[in-house]
């Protein structure tokens, strides 16, 4: 059964740098059919999808255009995760933020948890 | 970016009703479209994937049709678990892109 467990801070002040990671179990980040990504939600913007990481015989990362200059998502092949790094974050910013699978062709199957990140001093 | 438009955007209805709520793309998924479902504090879960097959362990009675820029999602007959929010999901064409949702409520 893949899990993914999220862990980061729940308050970030503002024009610092959000910083999340999801750990997986029962996959691997270095699947060949799958994707990893991170999304968020808020009342005013819905789900966004923010980017995902994924290896097919080479690591690609994309992102979207909404937030990509201040967004950055890595994979961590060593501890099997894969993490969300936003700077100079604003009270916008403030939203619950999960990451997930997406299976090739097959929608995200897999959802972390969700962390609440708000953005205040 | 692909927009993507649910209605309605809130829905009562009685357990037992049948309900059908409707997505519309801004351009073309050809089948690349998903459904989720989503309880209050709770991730979204993924319901149907390619506009019509069912994600293991999904009841029967959601189905979903489609293509092209229309969708919809049915529920043949509404159980108490169901009440909820619903999104679909485009998936041809990144960034990936959600409706604005569509809350089911209690009649």
């Amino acid at each position: 059964q893949v899990q993914l467990q999220q862990s980061g801070p729940g308050l970030v002040k503002p024009s610092q740098t959000l910083s999340l990671t999801c750990a997986i179990s029962g996959d691997s980040v270095s699947s060949n059919s799958a994707a990893w990504c991170w999304i968020r939600q808020s009342p005013s913007r819905g789900l966004e999808w923010l980017g995902r990481t994924y290896y097919r015989s080479k690591w690609y990362i994309d992102y979207a255009g909404s937030a990509k200059s201040r967004v950055t998502i890595n994979p961590d092949t060593s501890k099997n995760q894969f993490s969300l790094q936003l700077n100079s974050v604003t009270p916008e910013d403030t939203a619950v933020y999960y990451c997930a699978r997406e299976k090739d062709y097959s929608g995200m199957d897999v959802w972390g948890q969700g962390t609440t990140v708000t953005v205040s001093s | 970016d692909i927009q993507m438009t649910q209605s309605p955007s809130t829905l009562s209805a009685s357990v037992g009703d049948r309900v059908t709520i409707a997505c519309r793309a801004s351009q073309s998924l050809s089948t690349w479209l998903a459904w989720y479902q989503q309880k209050p504090g709770k991730a979204p879960k993924l319901l149907i994937y390619k506009t019509s097959n069912l994600e293991s362990g999904v009841p029967s009675r959601f189905s979903g049709s489609g293509s092209g820029t229309e969708f919809t999602l049915t529920i043949s007959s509404l159980q108490p678990d169901d009440f909820a929010t619903y999104y679909c999901q485009q998936y041809n064409r990144y960034p990936l892109t959600f409706g604005g949702g569509t809350k089911v409520e209690i009649k």
